[in-house]
């Protein structure tokens, strides 16, 4: 089966400039997930969607940060305006409601 | 709460053993245990829903000690590619998974 797909993989912008990822999940997945990882430290969740809803939005910057999950399938996150903290990697994961979770590549937001 | 994992990093020959350990101070619904090579996702290894419970495939184990709440990884006859971080997740009954700050270990030839 095809993984998790994430675009763009790598992306560098000045700070106050806006930036958006984009996730496809394993088809049939319900649970995706968005995560923030700075170097050296885990994985902390930003949100959390059950089909297009949202569960768990609690760690997510909201006055900078947005995502949503048109449909149910794939999801965006946004940036408005990008800070020198967001700088890290942004790692989409989809799993069959709960469970094992699959995550992409990850895109790594440099911030200058 | 991010449960805290030990140790925080390990240096192994090939050949050799290493035990992981990964503890919260909130009781666990499920612990989950994945492996991320540098530059590269995560990728799940295994999950333990039940107080007690251990698993296994291949050389690496795991066990679930609901009352302690606490989780051990265990990796056996440790061989190259089990090199990388490996990072603990704890869930509780609200479904949402906090990951611990990872283990790094090495294995050298």
């Amino acid at each position: 089966e095809a993984g998790v797909a994430q675009s763009p993989r790598y992306k560098i912008i000045e700070k106050r400039q806006s930036v958006a990822f984009w996730c496809n999940p394993i088809s049939g997945h319900a649970t995706l997930y968005w995560y923030q990882q700075i170097l050296g430290q885990g994985p902390k969740l930003l949100i959390q969607f059950q089909n297009n809803g949202v569960v768990d939005d609690s760690q997510l910057p909201k006055d900078r940060f947005s995502a949503e999950r048109l449909k149910g399938v794939d999801s965006t996150l946004k940036i408005q305006p990008a800070k020198l903290e967001d700088s890290a990697v942004y790692l989409c994961a989809s799993s069959l409601f709960g469970g094992p979770q699959h995550f992409g590549d990850g895109t790594r937001l440099s911030i200058l | 709460q991010q449960p805290v994992q030990s140790p925080q990093a390990v240096i192994l020959r090939e050949g050799e053993d290493a035990v992981i350990n990964c503890s919260s101070s909130k009781a666990l619904y499920s612990v989950h245990w994945y492996r991320q090579k540098h530059g590269e996702a995560p990728v799940f290894l295994m999950i333990l829903l039940k107080g007690g419970e251990q698993k296994g495939h291949d050389k690496i184990s795991a066990s679930f000690n609901e009352k302690k709440q606490q989780s051990s990884l265990y990796l056996t006859a440790s061989q190259l590619s089990y090199s990388g971080t490996y990072f603990c997740g704890t869930e509780n009954q609200g479904g949402k998974l906090i990951f611990g700050q990872g283990t790094e270990l090495s294995v050298k030839p």
